[in-house]
């Protein structure tokens, strides 16, 4: 078990520009999630895919933000035309779905957005 | 829509001693899951401990305990014998049962200091 990988760890970017992070599940987790933290707030959910459907989305995420998990295996989140509001902490996490759903998800390590 | 309240943005502990974090939410619903999770500094989220609203018993988890009081609409984690490595941002989460919805929802979080 290898926990969520999540690439980079930090981007600096130019407002108006696209950024896109990845995120790697721990293996066989079948449901990822990707959560949005600013500073000295709680994460707030963003979008929650079962293998590669994605099922959820939060109003949070506008026509700028698209997330994909092409093969049920590892997903990106793309921003773009940044804006100055989108600087923040994105975080992904994990969790086996199964009957049981109370399974908790497991985070990364996050990967850390500013715009300049 | 629910919503998780931590109303103590920092406490402090002397180690070895016992400290109590509280946390308060809204539903409307009866059944539900509540975790605590904690978020040292720079490093990613973990699992403390988690119940089920169903459940009438609090969950413990070695020195880490809750006191879950349903009617109130309370979840407090109580940390015995605080160590240095407790120190650490604490976030209370609630997910529903209904819909398929997965989603966590956090609470502002708390700064727990651990003082030697």
């Amino acid at each position: 078990d290898t926990g969520v990988s999540q690439n980079p760890r930090h981007k600096i970017t130019k407002r108006g520009q696209n950024v896109t992070f990845r995120c790697d599940p721990i293996s066989e987790h079948n449901r990822l999630y990707w959560y949005r933290q600013t500073l000295g707030q709680g994460p707030e959910f963003l979008t929650y895919f079962q293998n590669e459907a994605q099922l959820e989305k939060s109003r949070l995420l506008s026509d700028r933000f698209s997330a994909e998990r092409p093969k049920g295996s590892f997903s990106t989140l793309e921003i773009q035309r940044t804006e100055q509001g989108d600087s923040a902490m994105y975080l992904c996490a994990s969790s086996l779905g199964s009957r049981d759903s109370n399974q908790p998800q497991h985070f990364g390590d996050g990967t850390r957005l500013s715009i300049l | 829509a629910q919503t998780v309240t931590q109303s103590q943005p920092e406490m402090s502990v002397q180690e070895a001693e016992t400290v109590t974090l509280s946390c308060t939410y809204d539903t409307s619903e009866s059944d539900y899951y509540l975790f605590w999770y904690k978020q040292p500094p720079s490093r990613q989220m973990i699992l403390v401990i988690r119940q089920e609203a169903y459940k009438q018993q609090n969950a413990t988890e070695n020195r880490f305990s809750v006191n879950f009081q349903k009617a109130a609409k309370s979840f407090s984690l109580k940390i015995s014998d605080s160590q240095l490595g407790d120190a650490a941002m604490y976030f209370c989460a609630y997910r529903t049962t209904k819909g398929g919805s997965e989603k966590l929802v956090f609470g502002k979080g708390m700064k727990l200091t651990v003082n030697p």
